[in-house]
C-alpha cells in the first residue's frame, strides 16, 4: 500500500514551453501534497506544500507563479513549471501524507519515483 | 534553528562490514525521525521510523536505528553490508509543528566488494 506515482518520468521541454507534472496517490487519499526539487548529487528542497481544494503554500524563494501547483481531489496533485528555462531542469518528486495515518504515521510522506525535467 | 546533520558526505564500506551512518538534529523537542534510501533516478524509500515507544527501531533490508534524546541522534546502523545497499541515504525530521520533513544533506554509500 501506499504507492504514489508520478507522470511523466522523463520530458524534455524547449525553453519558453510550459510543462505539467502529474502526482497521484494510487490506494489512499492524500490531505496533503509535497513537491520538492532535487539537484545532482544534491538533497531534497521542499518547493510547495499543496493541499486539497486549498491554495498551495510555497517556500520562501519560490515563484509561485513559475511553479503553479493545483492539488484538485485527494489523490492528484499537479505542479506546472510555465515559461521554462533551462535552469529549471531538474529531478522533481512529489510526496503524499496519507488521510488515514494516525500518530507519528501522520507524519510520515510517501514518496513518488520522480520526474526529470529537462529544458533545452 | 532547527536543522538537520548527517557527518559524512561519503562512506566507503567491504562487503559484510558493518555500516554506520550518522544523524543529528538541533532541537529541544523530540520529533519525529525517519531515513530514507534513494536510488539513482528513483524517489524515496522508507527504511524506517522513530515516533514513539522504543527507542529501537527496526527497518527492513536489516537496517535499524537508535533514538538517542540526550545525544539527539539518530544514527542508521546495518550489521553487514551488502552490495546493493550502495545508495544515497537521507535523514529526514519532522518537528510536529507541521507537517514538513527536513533533510539532511544525504550520504552516499559505496560497498566494495
Amino acid at each position: 500500500g501506499a504507492v504514489v506515482s508520478q507522470h511523466p518520468s522523463r520530458v524534455i521541454c524547449k525553453s519558453g514551453t510550459s510543462v505539467k507534472i502529474e502526482c497521484r496517490s494510487l490506494d489512499f487519499q492524500a490531505t496533503t501534497m509535497f513537491w520538492y526539487r532535487q539537484f545532482p548529487k544534491k538533497s531534497l528542497m521542499l518547493m510547495a506544500t499543496s493541499n486539497e481544494g486549498s491554495k498551495a503554500t510555497y517556500e520562501q524563494g519560490v515563484e509561485k507563479d513559475k511553479f503553479l501547483i493545483n492539488h484538485a481531489s485527494l489523490t492528484l496533485s499537479t505542479l506546472t513549471v510555465t515559461s521554462a528555462h533551462p535552469e529549471d531542469s531538474s529531478f522533481y518528486i512529489c510526496s503524499a501524507r496519507d488521510l488515514r495515518g494516525a500518530g507519528g504515521s501522520l507524519y510520515e510522506q510517501y514518496f513518488g519515483p520522480g520526474t526529470r525535467l529537462t529544458v533545452t | 534553528a532547527q536543522s538537520v546533520t548527517q557527518l559524512g558526505s561519503h562512506v566507503s564500506v567491504s562487503e559484510g562490514a558493518l555500516v554506520l551512518l550518522r544523524c543529528n538534529y538541533s532541537s529541544s523537542v523530540p520529533p519525529y525521525l525517519f531515513w530514507y534510501v534513494q536510488y539513482p533516478n528513483q524517489g524515496l524509500q522508507l527504511l524506517l521510523k522513530y515516533t514513539t515507544g522504543a527507542t529501537l527501531v527496526k527497518g527492513i533490508n536489516g537496517f535499524e536505528a537508535e533514538f538517542k534524546k540526550s545525544e539527539t541522534s539518530f544514527h542508521l546502523t546495518k550489521p553487514s553490508a551488502h552490495m546493493s545497499d550502495a545508495a544515497e541515504y537521507f535523514c529526514a525530521v519532522s518537528w510536529i509543528k507541521d507537517y514538513k520533513l527536513s533533510f539532511g544533506a544525504g550520504t552516499t554509500v559505496t560497498v566494495r566488494a
